[in-house]
């Protein structure tokens, strides 16, 4: 069975520093990783994703995340962050499906951004 | 936007009635899926669907029913609602091995 890590519940960080939210995941086939961003009170807006290629992937509003194979993780990065960056982001997986099917989706629990000024 | 509307947005009810929360998508996917997210938990499937009347179970389908009588319309039924179905819902499609999300439905049993 697959799952996903968010290894920090909470960052907090100041106004223009860089950020690192941690996501490691564990499944015994391949996977597509997914980092979606929720701002408060609304729905999940898809930050990026990896589905195959370049292990660097680059997302909206300045985040990127690598995907490493040998240590299962899919870390989120942004080099400066804003206060407009605060929200709760979540690391998804999902198996390739079979015979056609859409595999599902597994979340990890979250992890709140708290920029400071 | 992947033309997901869900209604009602927010919704208050007591203790023991049915509840039906809907789902509607404007693009013909194939594949919905009903979510409940909780303070941390994240996001935990409830029910899928891959085609008109095809839906499965997800992991928290205990106390729900879904049905998918047509292609852009996919219900989610609480039976007889209880307190810990209080949660916020969120429907989404899948479109290119991607999931989109809805905006949601805040659910209050009272």
């Amino acid at each position: 069975a697959q799952s996903v890590t968010q290894l920090d519940s909470q960052v907090p960080v100041f106004e223009e520093a860089p950020v690192e939210l941690r996501c490691n995941y564990s499944s015994s086939v391949s996977v597509y990783l997914f980092w979606y961003v929720q701002y408060p009170n609304q729905g999940l807006q898809l930050l990026l994703k990896y589905l195959s290629g370049s292990t660097l992937v680059k997302g909206i509003n300045g985040f990127e995340a690598e995907f490493n194979k040998s240590q299962t993780s899919f870390h989120l990065r942004k080099p400066s962050v804003h206060i407009s960056d605060t929200a709760e982001y979540f690391c998804a997986v999902s198996d390739l499906g079979y015979g056609g099917s859409q595999g599902n989706l597994i979340f990890g629990k979250g992890t709140k951004l708290s920029v400071k000024p | 936007d992947a033309g997901i509307t869900q209604s009602p947005r927010h919704k208050v009810t007591e203790t023991g009635t049915p509840v039906t929360l809907r789902c509607h998508q404007t693009e013909n996917h194939r594949y919905m899926y009903w979510y409940r997210q909780d303070p941390g938990h994240g996001l935990r499937l409830i029910h899928y669907s891959y085609g008109v009347k095809d839906t499965d179970k997800g992991e928290v389908s205990d106390g729900y029913s879904v049905s998918r009588s047509k292609t852009e319309d996919f219900l989610l039924t609480l039976e007889s609602a209880t307190s810990s179905q209080t949660s916020v819902y969120f429907c989404a499609i899948s479109s290119s091995e991607t999931q989109y999300f809805g905006p949601g439905t805040r659910l209050l049993v009272l």
